[in-house]
């Protein structure tokens, strides 16, 4: 069965300075990997998605992840945050139609 | 293009009573998909919807059901309603059932059940 571990429930971060967002997963078949992002009293939207190859995905916003088969990970990071990147980033794994998803990471940008 | 849209968007329900949440897929796509986020949680997986059939079911009871339309609408219902239901209801949508598409999601239903 297919799961995800948000290692850090809540990440603080000062703006202008880089973020890493940690995301583990396990299954027993190939994945599809998900890094969403959740606004006060919205739904979710789509950062980046890695389906096949280039282990390095770009998403929008400026953030980035890295697929790293032998660790099962699948980590999250931004060069430099922003006030408005404040939200919850929840990572999720796909192997077939279901999507699981981790607990969340609470991203809170400081100034 | 129209994007995913659910209502309503609140809903105050009473311990045993039953309650449709609805949601309208985006144009195009023929797969619909319901989660379950309680509070200071990540979504859980309901069901899917593919073409008007189940196509996979997560670990929730029975009382938990849907249906999918001809126009790839869908609904949720709930019987019985336990007070752990109280929780942000997500519809999303997508081109194929298989692992590998989007899933583009509405705003979500806030329900509270007393």
């Amino acid at each position: 069965a297919q799961s995800v571990t948000q290692l850090d429930s809540q990440v603080p971060v000062f703006e202008e300075a880089p973020v890493e967002l940690r995301c583990n997963y396990s299954s027993s078949v190939s994945v599809y990997l998900f890094w969403y992002v959740q606004y006060p009293n919205q739904g979710l939207q789509l950062l980046l998605k890695y389906l096949s190859g280039s282990t390095l995905v770009k998403g929008i916003n400026g953030f980035e992840a890295e697929f790293n088969k032998s660790q099962t990970s699948f980590h999250l990071r931004k060069p430099s945050v922003h006030i408005s990147d404040t939200a919850e980033y929840f990572c999720a794994v796909s192997d077939r139609g279901d999507m699981r998803f981790g607990a969340g990471t609470r991203l809170t940008v400081k100034p | 293009e129209t994007g995913v849209t659910q209502s309503p968007t609140h809903l105050i329900k009473t311990r045993g009573q039953q309650v449709t949440l609805r949601c309208s897929s985006q144009s195009g796509h023929n797969t619909v998909s319901w989660y379950q986020q309680a509070l200071g949680q990540g979504p859980q997986f309901i069901f899917q919807y593919y073409r008007e059939e189940e196509n996979g079911r997560g670990n929730f009871p029975p009382r938990f059901s849907g249906l999918q339309f001809p126009n790839y609408s869908s609904e949720l219902n709930v019987n019985a309603l336990e007070l752990d239901d109280s929780a942000l209801y997500l519809c999303a949508s997508s081109l194929g059932g298989t692992g590998g598409y989007e899933q583009y999601f509405g705003p979500g239903t806030r329900l509270t059940v007393t």
